[in-house]
């Protein structure tokens, strides 16, 4: 399997309940990152990995957890949510280090309803 | 902070027209930009991207773009629409950060309509 993959694809939760997203990469990539994506606003980044080290978190409610235990693997585990945090999340990688003309190659997402 | 602004929210062409999607960057820095495209349920597709080795950038599909300093732009164009061309385009800029990885700041999109 090549390229970013992400599971589930949907998922549909309530507020009270814990759930995990998962991304992994096949592309031999060092960075890894989180977007969210609502309706009529743009791509938000969440947090970003560098080497397996987060190196980004942007003012990110605590009720997302991220993880990456490795350079082809991150989590982003969830709690408590609320209604508002339903929208499309999106794994990213990229080459890692300060390689700013890397472009992101990102996976297909995961649906998030909070109900 | 860099930024893009996406001018146009909906564009809509006809098949066989010319396709013409606009961005205008924010720079403090030489920038690097990147085109994305976006279908429906999936996630985004690089189209191509711009990292200062010539002015005239050609991606997949048939787009390319042209980066233009003195207008801070970084268009995209396409000859002639096809209707498998109707998705959702996003323009981006790199954010340099010390912190490593490649981080992007996006433009709000573009959605691209093609009519028979």
């Amino acid at each position: 399997e090549t390229g970013v993959t992400q599971t589930p694809r949907h998922l549909v939760m309530g507020m009270t309940n814990k759930k995990s997203l998962k991304c992994e990469q096949h592309l031999g990539h060092n960075a890894m990152y989180w977007y969210k994506q609502s309706a009529k606003k743009p791509l938000e980044l969440m947090f970003v990995y560098n080497f397996k080290e987060q190196t980004e978190n942007n003012s990110v409610p605590s009720r997302f957890s991220p993880e990456c235990p490795n350079s082809s693997h991150l989590f982003l585990h969830l709690h408590t949510l609320q209604p508002e945090d339903s929208a499309l999340y999106l794994c990213a990688s990229s080459q890692g280090g300060t390689v700013y003309n890397s472009p992101l190659h990102f996976g297909n997402g995961t649906r998030l309803t909070v109900t | 902070a860099q930024s893009v602004t996406q001018l146009g929210s909906h564009v809509s062409v006809s098949e066989g027209a010319l396709v013409l999607l606009r961005c205008n960057y924010s720079s403090s820095v030489p920038p690097y930009l990147f085109w994305y495209v976006q279908y429906p349920n999936q996630g985004l597709q690089l189209l191509l991207k711009y990292t200062s080795a010539a002015t005239l950038v050609k991606g997949i599909n048939g787009f390319e773009a042209e980066f233009k300093k003195s207008e801070t732009s970084f268009h995209l164009t396409k000859p002639s629409a096809h209707m498998s061309d109707a998705a959702e385009y996003f323009c981006a800029v790199s954010d340099p950060f010390t912190g490593g990885g490649n981080k992007l700041t996006f433009g709000t999109g573009t959605q691209l309509k093609v009519e028979l």
